[in-house]
C-alpha cells in the first residue's frame, strides 16, 4: 500500500506569495496527479506528470521520481487559489489513485 | 478538461431506503470509473473501480452487497447505497479514466448523502 504525506496540512499567505506544498510517498508509481478541491467539495485536476516538471499559469508541478517526492509551487498566490490540494500518486494496472490528507490553503488579501 | 455529471448533487432520505447515484462522462466513453467516498474534513477513499461490462472491483473493507455498481455503458456508472444508514452519510464522487497515453482521471462533482 502506497503510504501518503503531504505537508503543510494547514498553510495561510498573503496575496503575492509564493507557495510551496510537498508530497512523499512510499511505492513506486506510475504518475502523480495533484488536485484542488473546493469548498463546494468538486475535485478539479491541476496536473499529472510522471516526471520532471510542468507549468500551467501561476501553478507548477515538479517530480523527483527517485526521490518519490513531488511539490506544487504557486507563484504570486491570490485569495481564489484558497482551497485543499490534494497528492495522488497513480499505481496498479487499473490507475488507482491513493490520496494524501491534503493541504488547506488559505490566502489574505 | 472533460466534463463528468452526477446525480444528484444532494440526496437527504431516511434511514432504510436505497440511494442510487449516477456518473456520466459527457466527453468520451470511459471503460473505467472508480467511486471514491470522503468524510468530513477527510482525504477521499477508494470504494471500487467499475468496469464497463463487468463486475466491480471494490477495496478491502467496502461491502459489495452494500455499495451495488453497476457499470452497464460506457458513459454511466451508478452506484446504490442499499439500505441506508446514517453511517453511510457522506460525499461520494465519481472519476472517469481517460486512458490511451494520457491516463487522466477526471472527477465528478460529487454528491452529498445524508441519511437520517
Amino acid at each position: 500500500k502506497n503510504e501518503v504525506e503531504q505537508s503543510p496540512q494547514n498553510l495561510t499567505a498573503q496575496e503575492g506569495e509564493f507557495i510551496t506544498i510537498n508530497c512523499s510517498y512510499s511505492v513506486g508509481i506510475s504518475a502523480l496527479h495533484w488536485l484542488q478541491q473546493h469548498p463546494g467539495g468538486g475535485i478539479v485536476s491541476l496536473f499529472m506528470l510522471s516526471s520532471g516538471k510542468k507549468k500551467h499559469g501561476r501553478l507548477i508541478a515538479t517530480i523527483n521520481i527517485q526521490e518519490k517526492h513531488s511539490s506544487l509551487h504557486i507563484t504570486a498566490s491570490h485569495p481564489r487559489d484558497s482551497a485543499v490540494y490534494i497528492c495522488a500518486p497513480s499505481s496498479g494496472s487499473a490507475r488507482q489513485l491513493t490520496f494524501g490528507s491534503g493541504t488547506q490553503l488559505t490566502v489574505l488579501p | 478538461g472533460a466534463v463528468v455529471s452526477q446525480h444528484p448533487s444532494r440526496v437527504i432520505c431516511k434511514s432504510g431506503t436505497s440511494v442510487k447515484i449516477e456518473c456520466r462522462s459527457l466527453d468520451f466513453q470511459a471503460t473505467t470509473m472508480f467511486w471514491y467516498r470522503q468524510f468530513p474534513k477527510k482525504s477521499l477513499m477508494l470504494m471500487a473501480t467499475s468496469n464497463e461490462g463487468s463486475k466491480a472491483t471494490y477495496e478491502q473493507g467496502v461491502e459489495k452487497d452494500k455499495f451495488l455498481i453497476n457499470h452497464a455503458s460506457l458513459t454511466l456508472s451508478t452506484l446504490t447505497v442499499t439500505s441506508a444508514h446514517p453511517e453511510d452519510s457522506s460525499f461520494y464522487i465519481c472519476s472517469v479514466l481517460h486512458g490511451g497515453s494520457s491516463d487522466t482521471q477526471y472527477f465528478g462533482p460529487g454528491t452529498r448523502l445524508t441519511v437520517l
